[in-house]
């Protein structure tokens, strides 16, 4: 079963609106940290956001949010006014810190903002 | 920029050929993951060193092998080459494991094409 589920393959949004991407993680650990990372076209994995599991409040970065339900084990970004250079492939992925210590990836988002 | 370091940036080579990637992790760093991506698979986890000593592998071939150096750079060696092998390979350090710090710093990555 894929422990990551990005379901969007690929977004297309108005430049200054805001944007969701959706992720669905599957774990039965209780302790563990999900990640979003920005990949352009020039190949190098941006790191965005960190959740932790254990983490009450949605996590920030600017304009990232994490919208965490826990109960839906739903982690989705929220980007706010979107800017042409937010064109990027965006990878949600977890970390079971019981476990060992990889980063497990979703097959990502292909986000285009359009002018 | 993220501080971690990878050579070279781009390999050319034939299939049955040896190659190594190398990577310098961000000052301080004691940990190094490898990471594959490729178009089929999307981005897999390959191995981790800490400090020197492999601490977890994933998905990684027989062909294919690791070290750390006392130096902490760490290189990946990857022998009898198959197309398949074609990929983006990614190095990613971080301070510690994952119960001492969350995000993992990615390279620039390695790009290599097996002809």
């Amino acid at each position: 079963a894929q422990k990551i589920t990005q379901t969007q393959p690929g977004m297309f949004v108005q430049e200054k609106e805001a944007v969701t991407l959706d992720c669905t993680y599957d774990t039965s650990d209780q302790s563990y940290g999900l990640f979003w990372y920005k990949q352009p076209s020039s190949g190098e994995m941006i790191f965005l956001i960190y959740q932790g599991s254990y983490d009450e409040q949605n996590a920030t970065e600017g304009r990232y949010s994490l919208n965490f339900q826990k109960a839906r084990k739903s982690a989705n970004l929220v980007i706010s006014a979107s800017q042409l250079g937010d064109s990027a492939m965006y990878f949600c992925a977890m970390r079971e810190m019981n476990r060992d210590d990889k980063i497990i990836f979703g097959k990502g988002t292909r986000l285009h903002i359009l002018p | 920029d993220s501080g971690v370091t990878q050579t070279p940036k781009h390999l050319i080579t034939a299939t049955g050929q040896r190659v190594t990637l190398r990577c310098s992790p961000r000052s301080g760093d004691l940990s190094v993951y490898w990471y594959q991506q490729s178009l089929d698979q999307g981005l897999q986890f390959l191995i981790q060193y800490y400090n020197g000593e492999e601490r977890a592998k994933g998905n990684i071939l027989e062909r294919f092998s690791a070290q750390q150096f006392p130096d902490l750079h760490s290189e990946l060696n990857l022998s009898s080459l198959e197309l398949g092998d074609s990929a983006l390979y990614f190095c990613a350090s971080s301070v510690g494991p994952g119960w001492v710090s969350r995000e993992q710093f990615f390279g620039p990555g390695t790009r290599l094409t097996v002809l």
